[in-house]
C-alpha cells in the first residue's frame, strides 16, 4: 500500500532553515510528482510546490518568494522540502502529498498524504 | 490567484442527516475540483476528484457535483466517523488553492 512517512517535529529559531523529509513506499517513486502543502494553526491548507520524481523538475508557489527548495533522492525514494529564513508565521504542519495529474497534465490533486511534520519557529 | 470560499464555515448535524457543503471559486475552474476530509491531528484524506469522481475506497454516501464556479459535497446519511473538517481544492491553475474549510460537528 502507498505510504508517505515524514521526519519528526522540528523547533527552529527565526532566520534559520528547516529540512523535512518524506519517504515513499508502495509505488514507483519516479512515476509521480510529490507536492508539499502546509497548514498553519487554525488556517487553510497552503500549497508550496512540487518536484517531478521522474526528472527532477520543480515548481514553487510565488508566495514563498524563493525561500523554499524541494529536492529528492530517488535511490531512497525520498523527497525533501527545505524552507529558509524562517519566521514565526512559518509555524505550521508541513505535509508531503502525492500528486495526480489534472488539467493539461500540469496541475494536480492529492491522493495520498504524509502524516505531517510540525515545524515550530520560536526565539 | 483563484479564491475558494466554502459555506457554511461550520455545521451541526445528527447521525443519519443529509448534509451539503458548498464551495465557490472566484473564477471558472471547469471540474478541476477536489474534496478532502481532515480529522483532528490527522492528514487530509482524498474523497472526491474532478468534482464528482469518488476516490477509491471512499463510501458511496459521499458525492460531489458542480462545474464552473459552484460545487457541492453531499453526505447522504451522516455516520459517526464523518464528523470532521472538509476542504475543497481547485487544480485548474496555479497556485493550487484550498477553501477555508467546513467544520462538521455533532448536534
Amino acid at each position: 500500500q502507498v505510504q508517505l512517512v515524514q521526519s519528526g517535529a522540528e523547533v527552529k529559531k527565526p532566520g534559520a532553515s528547516v529540512k523535512v523529509s518524506c519517504k515513499a513506499s508502495g509505488y514507483s517513486f519516479t512515476g509521480y510528482v510529490m507536492h508539499w502543502v502546509r497548514q498553519a494553526p487554525g488556517q487553510r491548507l497552503e500549497w508550496m510546490g512540487w518536484i517531478n520524481a521522474g526528472n527532477g523538475n520543480t515548481k514553487y508557489s510565488q508566495n514563498f518568494q524563493g525561500r523554499v527548495t524541494i529536492t529528492m533522492d530517488t535511490s531512497a525514494s525520498t523527497a525533501y522540502m527545505e524552507l529558509s529564513s524562517l519566521r514565526s508565521e512559518d509555524t505550521a504542519v508541513y505535509y508531503c502529498a502525492r500528486g495526480v495529474r489534472g488539467r493539461a497534465d500540469t496541475t494536480f490533486y492529492f491522493d495520498y498524504w504524509g502524516q505531517g511534520t510540525l515545524v515550530t519557529v520560536s526565539s | 490567484d483563484i479564491q475558494m470560499t466554502q459555506s457554511p464555515s461550520s455545521l451541526s448535524a445528527s447521525v443519519g442527516d443529509r448534509v451539503t457543503i458548498t464551495c465557490r471559486a472566484s473564477q471558472g475552474i471547469s471540474t478541476w475540483l477536489a474534496w478532502y476530509q481532515q480529522k483532528p491531528e490527522k492528514a487530509p484524506k482524498s474523497l472526491i476528484y474532478a468534482a464528482s469522481s469518488l476516490q477509491s475506497g471512499v463510501p458511496s454516501r459521499f458525492s460531489g457535483s458542480g462545474s464552473g464556479t459552484d460545487f457541492t459535497l453531499t453526505i447522504s446519511s451522516l455516520q459517526p466517523e464523518d464528523f470532521a473538517t472538509y476542504y475543497c481544492q481547485q487544480y485548474n491553475s496555479y497556485p493550487i488553492t484550498f477553501g477555508q474549510g467546513t467544520r462538521l460537528e455533532i448536534k
